[in-house]
């Protein structure tokens, strides 16, 4: 079984911070997952990573399969980036959730 | 990106009594859906994963004969609850995966039983 933490839990930030959100796994995988779920429940596929870097306007994924270790990363941030933040990764076809960060940016 | 939807959004019904909540892959073809739990302040938790004319694999602990899933296309999947009971209030989640292996997730259901 893959065991995902992501830190930090909870994220308060000012407007304009570079934010960065962390997610660790504990065995080999074929994908990892970011995902944006906003308080209405929703979520939207972020980034689908397996190696190397991806970014998306103010957003930049990162990962390390060697260390096992996945960075999310936010630039010039905005209230409306407040929402979890939650890794995924996919082991054995299914994905294996983390419990996600909860961001709060302040305007 | 790709877009997947869910109809109802949100549904109320009377214990005892089935909901069936529809799941759609609008732009692309989804070979296998799955189909998610989540509680309030939890994870998501996985259901069941839907192939295509093929029986749907549940999770352990998660009664099939409660939780049906059709998948007759490679656009639409349903989840039915059936014989509804308080304790299945919940968010129920959908997500189809592209033959490229990106997936995609469903707005969701949140479904009340009284």
């Amino acid at each position: 079984k893959n065991e995902v933490e992501q830190s930090p839990q909870n994220l308060t930030a000012q407007e304009g911070e570079f934010i960065t959100i962390n997610c660790s796994y504990s065995v080999g995988i074929s994908a990892l997952h970011w995902l944006q779920q906003h308080p209405g429940g929703g979520i939207v596929s972020l980034f689908m990573l397996s190696s190397g870097k991806k970014k998306h306007g103010r957003l930049i994924a990162t990962i390390n399969i060697q260390e096992k270790h996945s960075s999310l990363h936010i630039t010039a941030s905005h209230p409306r980036d407040s929402a979890v933040y939650i890794c995924a990764v996919r082991f054995h076809e299914k994905l294996t959730f983390g419990t996600g960060t909860r961001l709060t940016i302040i305007p | 990106g790709a877009v997947v939807s869910q109809h109802p959004s949100w549904v109320i019904c009377k214990s005892g009594t089935s909901v069936k909540i529809e799941c759609r892959s609008l732009d692309f073809q989804a070979t296998t859906m799955f189909w998610y739990r989540q509680f309030p302040k939890q994870s998501l938790m996985l259901m069941a994963t839907s192939n295509e004319g093929s029986k749907a694999t549940y999770e352990q602990g998660v009664e099939k004969d409660k939780f049906l899933i059709n998948h007759a296309s490679l656009t639409l999947s349903t989840l039915t609850v059936t014989s509804a009971h308080p304790e299945d209030s919940s968010f129920y989640i959908c997500s189809a995966r592209t033959p490229g292996g990106e997936q995609y997730f469903g707005p969701g259901t949140r479904l009340t039983v009284t």
